[in-house]
């Protein structure tokens, strides 16, 4: 069990860019989450994948952000035009099916526009 | 709207000693919480969770208490080490389809030696 992992570990970018992350879950976890999370703050539910069906979205989720779990596997999460309001930690989780399983967090992807 | 409150930003303690890191919520769908700790450069891991059912968790140093009435959970660590310094976050279930987290700010342990 290799764990969560995430690429690329850090991502600097100017204002308009566009940047693609990817998550590698742990291989028998069926849910993939991700997470945003800003200096101070703790991280904040973005959007949620089981298998390959994207099945909730936060309502504070711009439409410049879409997420994509093609095969159930791997999940991407794209970021258009960026803002340097975006930079922040964007953190990719899994988890076995069930409520009340813990999820596994990968080290994250540390984005700064400029 | 759900919500997590760590109202402490930061906690020192001598090592040896005993540390307490406070948690308020509301709204809860399920009473059932977790704690994460958090090291720079890492991810959150999972430390330990309680449900409903209990007004207590234990895992070797780690205990975790819940207190429905109060809408109040705490965690406590004996003997506090300072490989424990971390950010410790606690989290409630934010979904009854998803199991999303909703995460509380966190809090800044450090344990001196």
């Amino acid at each position: 069990d290799t764990g969560v992992s995430q690429d690329p570990r850090h991502k600097i970018t100017k204002r308009g860019q566009n940047v693609t992350f990817r998550c590698d879950p742990i291989s028998e976890h069926n849910r993939l989450y991700w997470y945003r999370q800003t200096l101070g703050q703790g991280p904040e539910f973005l959007t949620y994948f089981q298998n390959e069906a994207q099945l909730e979205k936060s309502r504070l989720l711009s439409d410049r952000f879409s997420a994509e779990r093609p095969k159930g596997s791997f999940s991407t999460l794209e970021i258009q035009r960026t803002e340097q309001g975006d930079s922040a930690m964007y953190l990719c989780a899994s988890s076995l099916p069930g409520l009340v399983n813990e999820q596994y967090f990968g080290p994250g992807t540390r984005l700064t526009v400029t | 709207d759900q919500q997590v409150k760590q109202n402490s930003p930061s906690l020192s303690v001598q090592e040896g000693r005993i540390s307490i890191l406070n948690c308020d919520y509301t709204n809860s769908m399920f009473d059932y919480f977790l704690w994460y700790k958090k090291y720079p450069a890492e991810g959150p891991t999972f430390l330990i969770s309680i449900s409903s059912i209990k007004d207590k968790n234990e895992d070797g140093r780690f205990t975790v208490f819940l207190n429905k009435s109060a809408k109040h959970l705490s965690l406590h660590i004996v003997p506090s080490q300072p490989g424990d310094s971390a950010v410790y976050f606690c989290a409630d279930h934010g979904s009854s389809n998803t199991g999303k987290l909703i995460f509380g700010q966190g809090t800044t342990l450090q344990v001196k030696p």
